[in-house]
């Protein structure tokens, strides 16, 4: 089955810098990666994904790049703002036609100071 | 437009009694995914169903979980017997019919064991 890995496990940024986790993935017919934002007892919010047959994607502050043949793939948030601690999970699954289910990493528990 | 709905939020319950968990997915949406997150860890699949019938259950214990999406009324992730171990937060998911869409949670249900 498929096995994500992410890294870092936790991360401390000032406010107004970049943030930048990363995470692998092993079973290469996976071609979905979201990934959500959860905050302390809250839900898993989608913030962003990319599909396999795209590079890269951005949305505003937040950017994801994937890499196929490394099997890598990574999210980028720039100018950080003190909301935007929380932990951070990517995820992975492969599209068999119908939907599928995800494989998370462990998380990245990012913290932006002032 | 009302998103995944879980009930309860907090479910208390003591070693050996059972434990129901229940989820009505997003309107429109006809796939449910259970999926379990242990204190300070990431979220593991347990179950993947649409209406009457459990597309995969590879994440589920062999034991004491079952779950359920009936034609009529919400997905129920039923736990009998209870142990310590099984205190955790529940998640649930749902996405669309067809292709690999992007699943949105409900606010999940945290199980305490006494």
């Amino acid at each position: 089955g498929e096995n994500v890995e992410q890294h870092p496990s936790t991360l401390s940024v000032q406010e107004g810098d970049s943030a930048v986790i990363k995470c692998t993935y092993s079973d290469s017919a996976s071609n979905y990666f979201p990934w959500y934002k959860q905050e302390l007892g809250k839900r898993p919010q989608l913030i962003i994904d990319i599909r396999s047959n795209v590079g890269e994607k951005k949305d505003q502050r937040i950017a994801v790049t994937l890499n196929k043949t490394a099997k890598h793939f990574s999210l980028h948030i720039t100018e950080t703002q003190p909301e935007d601690s929380a932990v951070y999970f990517c995820a992975a699954s492969s599209d068999t036609g119908t939907a599928s289910k995800l494989t998370f990493g462990t998380g990245t528990r990012l913290q932006v100071t002032l | 437009n009302a998103g995944v709905m879980q009930n309860p939020r907090h479910l208390v319950r003591r070693r050996g009694q059972e434990a129901r968990l229940r989820c009505s997915p997003m309107k429109g949406h006809s796939h449910v995914y259970w999926y379990r997150q242990l204190p300070e860890e990431g979220l593991k699949f347990m179950v993947y169903l649409q209406k009457e019938n459990i597309i995969d259950e590879s994440g589920m214990p062999k034991e004491r979980f079952s779950a359920e999406f009936p034609k009529e009324g919400p997905s129920i992730l039923r736990i009998q017997q209870v142990v310590r171990g099984d205190s955790a937060a529940y998640f649930c998911a749902s996405s669309p019919l067809y292709g690999n869409q992007p699943q949105h949670f409900g606010d999940g249900t945290r199980l305490s064991i006494l």
